[in-house]
Formats: structure tokens, sequence, C-alpha cells
């Protein structure tokens, strides 16, 4: 059972460069979401879905987009990279929308746009 | 809308020394709130929750309390050690919905033997 992955671990792109940030989980989640963590903040949502084939907007989704086309996989796409989305991006699960449910965490992707 | 607010700054300590981070939070109904950490290097994990006013998390030695009078879920350790160098974030979600999570920005710990 490895949980939640995140692949790759760390990423270099130029501006206006595409690329796609793979989570998978083996839980068996209804629930996925990204977050971006940046320097000293917490961290924000970026796109969460409920399911497979439902997606729905989170605190910061500008330049960002999100399928889910089955239930274990929810790959972030960014389509023009900017500096502004250097961070640190992290995919969670959660059995369920109840929000005393945990929410299990990968280990991240640190994204750097130059 | 929902916030945590943490208190700012990082906090160094020695090791046993006891461990205050406060946390306080903006909700418009009845949230859950949870303390994560994360290790270097990793993602967050879930260390305790409370899921409703007066209730209690515990885990690894530390503790926090739903405080409903005040907005407060304060993490406490009697005595810590190195090994809880870590970043320590409150969150809180709402009990109906998504499970959307909103998080503080987060305390650096560093014990320091």
């Amino acid at each position: 059972n490895a949980g939640v992955t995140q692949t790759p671990k760390f990423r270099i792109l130029k501006i206006g460069q595409s690329m796609t940030l793979q989570c998978t989980q083996d839980m068996n989640h209804n629930y996925m979401y990204w977050y971006r963590q940046d320097p000293g903040m917490g961290l924000k949502l970026i796109y969460y879905s409920v399911g497979a084939g439902i997606t729905d907007k989170g605190e910061v989704p500008n330049g960002y987009n999100v399928s889910r086309s089955t239930t274990e996989d929810f790959p972030l796409r960014l389509e023009l990279a900017a500096p502004s989305q250097t961070s640190v991006y992290f995919c969670a699960s959660s059995t369920s929308g109840r929000g005393n449910n945990e929410q299990f965490f990968g280990p991240g992707t640190r994204l750097t746009v130059l | 809308g929902n916030s945590v607010t943490q208190m700012e700054g990082p906090v160094t300590l020695s090791e046993e020394a006891f461990l205050t981070i406060n946390c306080t939070y903006t909700a418009t109904g009845y949230p859950s709130l949870f303390w994560y950490v994360q290790y270097p290097g990793e993602g967050l994990q879930l260390l305790l929750k409370a899921t409703k006013a007066d209730d209690k998390g515990s885990n690894k030695g530390f503790e926090a309390t739903y405080r409903k009078e005040t907005t407060s879920f304060h993490l406490e350790k009697g005595s810590v050690q190195v090994s809880d160098s870590a970043v320590y974030f409150c969150a809180l979600s709402e009990n109906y919905g998504n499970n959307r999570l909103a998080f503080g920005k987060g305390n650096q710990v560093v014990v320091i033997p």
C-alpha cells in the first residue's frame, strides 16, 4: 500500500512551457486535492475532485487544469508556466467529504519556473 | 470565510522544554480542527484532530483542545525531543461540504539537543 504518490519530485521549467504533475493513490479514496505551498505560507487549495469525472476549483485555480478519469489518478496540468507558479505542490486524498476525515498527502513536487 | 491564524515566527527550544504553538480560527459553522506535521523533505501527515467543542486531540505526547469560546486550538507538548523538529500546521474543515482544508501559515519548530 503506497498511499499517495507524486511524480516528478523536482522539475525546472522555462517560462511558457507546459507540464503535468502526476498524482496516484491506491486507497480507493473518492476525494482528491491539489495544494500549493509557498515559502512561509500555509497550503492553498488549487483544485479538488469528489470522484471520477467530477472536479471543482479551489482558492487559486488560475493557470492550472485538472482531470479525473479514474478513481486513482488526479493529474495537474500547467499550460503556460509562469514564475508565480514556482512552488511545492502537494496532492492529497480522503475517504469522503465529511469534514472530520483525515487527508493523506503525497511527498510533493518542487517546481521552479525560470 | 474560514481562516486559521498561527503565531508568527519559528520556535526554537531546547530538548525537554515545553512547547506551545497558538492557533485561532474563524469559521461560519462548526468546523473540525486539525494539526498536521511536516518533517523535512516529506508531505504533511495528520498529528491530531478534534471534531467538536471541548474535544481533546492527542498523539505522540502532543495535545490540543477545541475551545469554541476562544476559537482556539493550541498545540502543546510537555517535553520535546530533537525528533519533533518539523513544521506544524493548524487547519480546519467544515463538517459539511467537500472536506476542504483551510491552513494556517505553519510554524517551524527547531529542538536543540
